[in-house]
């Protein structure tokens, strides 16, 4: 059984950083592309960004509210995703889940999903 | 500001049948990026409902399915119950391989 465990959320003042990490299990994690997907309360979905397997190069896209403030890594070693978040906004605060993301013949999508942690930025 | 369109809300009873739709431009869908959708229960993380516009991951009922038309897509639910309601949303991708989420719809059943 696929399962996704976030951990590291919480109160940060603006400015401030966080560092998520995503604990996988129940799958070959080193082989599958990962991805953060951010909410706000009472708001709805927003990516925040993807890591590619180290086989298929590991590199990163992220989308435009967060690039160059955000990082997504990988310790396949220890199957977990991180994310690392710097400068961060108001804006920024959400719940933020961690899936895995499938391609195939059928399109890129993110198919399992954590329970997600909240991340508050607020003064 | 999301660019996939949704309702903000429908509504059925139960037993009948709803449908939300998503529409997109010609950057998005219109492009050929398929389209998928999520189900997100009360107070719950999303689950991936559709995929590739009309697939469905086991487990998932027949009672769900999903369309796609140029620029826009459909979920239908057929016999609509009571544990349906929740927020739909639907996901495409943008040229620059970006992930796009649409706006939400909320399904209350009555």
């Amino acid at each position: 059984e696929v399962q996704l465990v976030e951990s590291g959320g919480g109160l940060v003042k603006p400015g401030g950083s966080l560092r998520l990490s995503c604990a996988a299990s129940g799958f070959t994690f080193s082989n599958a592309w990962m991805s953060w997907v951010r909410q706000a309360p009472g708001k709805g979905l927003e990516w925040v960004g993807r890591i590619k397997s180290k086989t298929d190069g590991g590199t990163t896209d992220y989308a435009a509210p967060v690039k160059g403030r955000f990082t997504i890594s990988r310790d396949d070693s220890k199957n977990t995703l991180y994310l690392q978040m710097n400068s961060l906004k108001t804006e920024d605060t959400a719940v933020y889940y961690c899936t895995t993301f499938q391609i195939n013949s059928s399109g890129w999508y993110e198919d399992y999903w954590g329970q997600g942690t909240l991340v508050t930025v607020s003064s | 500001q999301s660019v996939l369109t949704q309702p903000p809300s429908v509504s059925g009873a139960p037993g009948q049948r709803v449908t939300i739709s998503c529409t997109g431009s010609s950057s998005n869908i219109g492009a050929g990026y398929d389209v998928h959708w999520y189900q997100q229960l009360p107070g719950t993380a999303p689950k991936l409902l559709i995929y590739g516009n009309s697939n469905r991951p086991s487990g998932v009922p027949d009672r769900f399915s999903g369309s796609k038309s140029g620029t826009s897509a459909s979920l239908a639910i057929t016999g609509l119950q009571a544990e349906d309601e929740a927020d739909y949303y639907c996901q495409s991708y943008d040229s620059s391989l970006s992930a796009l989420f649409g706006t939400g719809t909320k399904v209350t059943v009555l």
